[in-house]
C-alpha cells in the first residue's frame, strides 16, 4: 500500500515565523500534493507538483510556497504564519498512471499563535 | 463555490441500518471520488465512480452518479460500527493534473 509520512505531525508557530511542513513518499509517484483541512470543512488544495523541481499554484496558494527537490520530497513553508493558517495540512501523492487516486499522509495539525 | 451543499452534515444512525449521503455539485466533472477519513488520520478512497457509469458497487458501498442533477450519492448497507468516519466527496478536474475539489463531508457515527 501506498506510503506517505509527514513532519512534524503538530506543531505550535508563532506569528510571523517561518513553518516548514515535510512531506515524504517512498511509492515512486509522480504527483504530490499539500491540503489544508479546516474544522468542519472539506480539504482545499494549496500547492501540487508533478516533477521535482517544479510546483504549481492551487486553489488557495496565498501565504504559502512548495518546493519539491526530489521524487520523494515535497515540502509546504510558511513565510510568515499567520493565524488564519491554523488548520491540518494533509500531504497525497498519485501515480501518472492512476492519477485519480490519491494515497494520503496522516496530517500535521499546525497551531499558529 | 464548486458545491451547492455547504455545511458539514452530521448522520447517527444504528447499526445494521442502510444509509445514504448526498452531494451535489455545480461544474462538470468526469468522476467523483468517495472519500473516508477517520477520526486522526487523512482521508482514503472507497470508491469512485465515472459519468459514464450510473452506478458503482464495492462490498457494502454503492455510489450513484446522476450527470444531468450534478449529483451523487454514496449509500452503505447494514452498516457497522466501523463504518463510523467523515464522508467526503470530491471532483476531478480532469486534464494532467487530477486536481481534487473537495465537499465539506457528512459525519457519519454508527451506534451499537
Amino acid at each position: 500500500e501506498a506510503a506517505v509520512t509527514q513532519s512534524p505531525r503538530s506543531k505550535v508557530a508563532v506569528t510571523g515565523g517561518k513553518v516548514t511542513l515535510s512531506c515524504h513518499q517512498t511509492n515512486n509517484h509522480d504527483y504530490m500534493y499539500w491540503y489544508r483541512q479546516d474544522t468542519g470543512h472539506g480539504l482545499r488544495l494549496i500547492h501540487y507538483s508533478y516533477v521535482a523541481d517544479s510546483t504549481e499554484k492551487g486553489d488557495i496558494p496565498d501565504g504559502y510556497k512548495a518546493s519539491r527537490p526530489s521524487q520523494e520530497n515535497f515540502s509546504l513553508i510558511l513565510e510568515l504564519a499567520s493565524l488564519s493558517q491554523t488548520a491540518v495540512y494533509f500531504c497525497a501523492s498519485s501515480d501518472w498512471g492512476r492519477r485519480d487516486t490519491q494515497y494520503f499522509g496522516p496530517g500535521t495539525r499546525l497551531l499558529v499563535l | 463555490s464548486q458545491w451547492g451543499e455547504e455545511n458539514l452534515q452530521a448522520l447517527s444512525i444504528q447499526e445494521g441500518e442502510d444509509v445514504t449521503m448526498n452531494c451535489s455539485y455545480k461544474t462538470y466533472t468526469t468522476v467523483v471520488h468517495w472519500y473516508r477519513q477517520d477520526s486522526g488520520r487523512g482521508p482514503a478512497l472507497i470508491i469512485l465512480i465515472r459519468s459514464n457509469e450510473r452506478e458503482k458497487r464495492s462490498g457494502r458501498l454503492r455510489a450513484t452518479l446522476d450527470t444531468s442533477s450534478q449529483s451523487s450519492s454514496l449509500s452503505i448497507t447494514a452498516a457497522q460500527c466501523e463504518d463510523t468516519a467523515v464522508y467526503f466527496c470530491a471532483t476531478d478536474s480532469g486534464g494532467s493534473n487530477a486536481k481534487l475539489t473537495f465537499g465539506k463531508g457528512t459525519k457519519l457515527s454508527v451506534k451499537s
